[in-house]
């Protein structure tokens, strides 16, 4: 079965310092997809950075990156210079890739980060 | 990016009665919406894939009598909660894939109705 596992429910941070976030995954796929999605307060869930089972390189966004390390089956977020607007809920996910007929996500629990002024 | 709406926001509504949400995708056409529900302080959880001109594929566990998905259009999913009771009180989520191309074949979310039953 799969499984994503975040162990932090919650973090803090000082403003302009860097966190990561973790996550662990379990899954028999050759083929998947890991997801970084940021919930504020508001709801509404936020794409961050995507990482594909058969990427080489650690994929980056701006001020995100993921720390991948596939042997080991882990995914970690790192945010680089903390803002107060990144105070947020953060959840890791995975698509599972069956040959395009459905694109179904499994999300962990979830991390909520406070960035402390 | 792509865009995905909800309609409405926030719900109230008496016990025993059904409340229909809507999801659009705005600027493109989503021929696969999924639904989530989310507790206070919990995870997404799968509720169902809505295919456009077919049934919903239900996960384990949901009621497809009670949460009637219908993907009328290539831009439109609702979500009806029948006869509502107050355990159905959540934070609903549609999203949408964007057709083939789009990298990553990342869904987009709606920005959720949070429903409560009195």
């Amino acid at each position: 079965a799969q499984k994503i596992t975040q162990t932090q429910p919650g973090m803090f941070v000082q403003e302009k310092e860097a966190v990561t976030l973790d996550c662990t995954y379990d899954t028999s796929d050759q083929s998947y997809g890991l997801f970084w999605y940021k919930q504020p307060s508001s709801g509404e869930m936020i794409f961050l950075i995507y990482q594909g089972s058969y990427d080489e390189q650690n994929a980056t966004e701006g001020r995100y990156s993921l720390n991948f390390q596939k042997a080991r089956k882990s995914a970690n977020l790192v945010i680089s210079a903390s803002q107060l607007g990144d105070s947020a809920m953060y959840f890791c996910a995975m698509r599972r890739w069956d040959g395009g007929a459905t694109n179904k996500l499994i999300f962990g629990t979830g991390t909520l980060l406070a960035v402390q002024p | 990016g792509a865009v995905v709406s909800q309609h409405p926001s926030r719900v109230i509504c008496k016990s025993g009665t059904s409340v229909k949400i809507e999801c659009r995708s705005l600027d493109f056409q989503a021929t696969t919406m999924f639904w989530y529900r989310q507790f206070p302080k919990q995870s997404l959880m799968l509720m169902a894939t809505s295919n456009e001109g077919s049934k919903a594929t239900y996960e384990q566990g949901v009621e497809k009598d009670k949460f009637l998905i219908n993907h009328a259009s290539l831009t439109l999913s609702t979500l009806t909660v029948t006869s509502a009771h107050p355990e159905d009180s959540s934070f609903y989520i549609c999203s949408a894939i964007r057709p083939p191309g789009a990298p990553y074949n990342e869904q987009f979310f709606g920005p959720g109705t949070r429903l409560t039953v009195l």
